[in-house]
C-alpha cells in the first residue's frame, strides 16, 4: 500500500531564504507526483506536476525534484515571501488517477 | 482561466440525514475525482469517475456514497444517511487527460 511522507511537518523561516521541502513515497511504481499549496481553510492549488519519467520541473521561484528509485521528492522554494506561506502537500497517482498524499509541510515565512 | 467550482461552500445537517455535494468540473475534462479531508488529517481519495461510470473507489466510499454526472456538467456526491464521521472538507477535482488534476475550493460539511 502506497504511503506518502512529508518532513518537517512545520517549517518557520526568514523572508528571502531559500528552503527545502521532502516528501517520500513507498513504492516506486507512481505515474506522475504533484505539488499542490492549501491556504488555510481553503482548496488545493496545483503548483507542479512531475511525470515519473522526469528529474525536475521549475515554475518561477519553485523547482520539484523527482528520483523515483528512491522514493523521494523535493519542493525547492527560492527567495521566499510571506506569501509564501501556506501548507504545501505532495501526492503522487498511479496509473488509475488517484492522488495519495501525504500529511504536508506548514511553511510560515516571518517578514 | 477555467476554474472547478463547488456548492455549497458549507453545509450543516442532522446526522441520518441525506446531503448532495455539487461540482462542475473545467468543461473539457475527462476524468472526476471526489476526495475529502477531515480536520488535521490528510487528503482521502474516495472515487474517481470517468466515462460515466465508477472506475475506482476507495474502502470509505461504501454504499452510504454515490456518484453522479446527471447532465453532462454537474458532477455530485451523495451521502445517504450522514454520519458524525462523514464531517470534513470535501473536494471535486477534475482532469483532462491523466495529468494535472485541478480541485475545487471544497464543501465544508458539518453533521451535527
Amino acid at each position: 500500500k502506497q504511503e506518502v511522507t512529508q518532513i518537517p511537518a512545520a517549517l518557520s523561516v526568514p523572508e528571502g531564504e531559500n528552503l527545502v521541502l521532502n516528501c517520500s513515497f513507498t513504492d516506486s511504481a507512481i505515474y506522475n507526483l504533484q505539488w499542490f499549496r492549501q491556504d488555510p481553510g481553503k482548496g488545493l492549488t496545483s503548483l507542479l506536476l512531475i511525470q515519473s519519467s522526469q528529474r525536475e520541473q521549475t515554475s518561477g521561484r519553485l523547482n520539484a525534484s523527482l528520483d523515483k528509485s528512491s522514493g523521494r521528492s523535493t519542493l525547492y522554494i527560492a527567495a521566499s515571501q510571506p506569501g509564501d506561506s501556506a501548507t504545501y502537500l505532495c501526492a503522487v497517482s498511479s496509473n488509475t488517477g488517484k492522488l495519495i498524499f501525504g500529511q504536508g509541510t506548514t511553511l510560515q515565512v516571518k517578514p | 482561466e477555467p476554474e472547478v467550482t463547488q456548492t455549497p461552500s458549507h453545509q450543516v445537517t442532522q446526522m441520518g440525514q441525506e446531503v448532495i455535494l455539487r461540482c462542475v468540473p473545467i468543461s473539457n475534462h475527462l476524468y472526476f475525482y471526489w476526495y475529502r479531508q477531515i480536520l488535521g488529517q490528510k487528503v482521502e481519495f474516495l472515487v474517481s469517475f470517468y466515462n460515466n461510470e465508477i472506475s475506482e473507489k476507495s474502502e470509505i466510499f461504501d454504499d452510504q456514497f454515490s456518484v453522479e454526472r446527471p447532465d453532462g456538467s454537474n458532477f455530485t456526491l451523495k451521502i445517504r444517511s450522514t454520519k458524525l464521521e462523514d464531517s470534513a472538507m470535501y473536494f471535486c477535482a477534475s482532469q483532462q487527460t491523466q495529468e494535472t488534476q485541478y480541485f475545487g475550493p471544497g464543501t465544508r460539511l458539518l453533521v451535527l
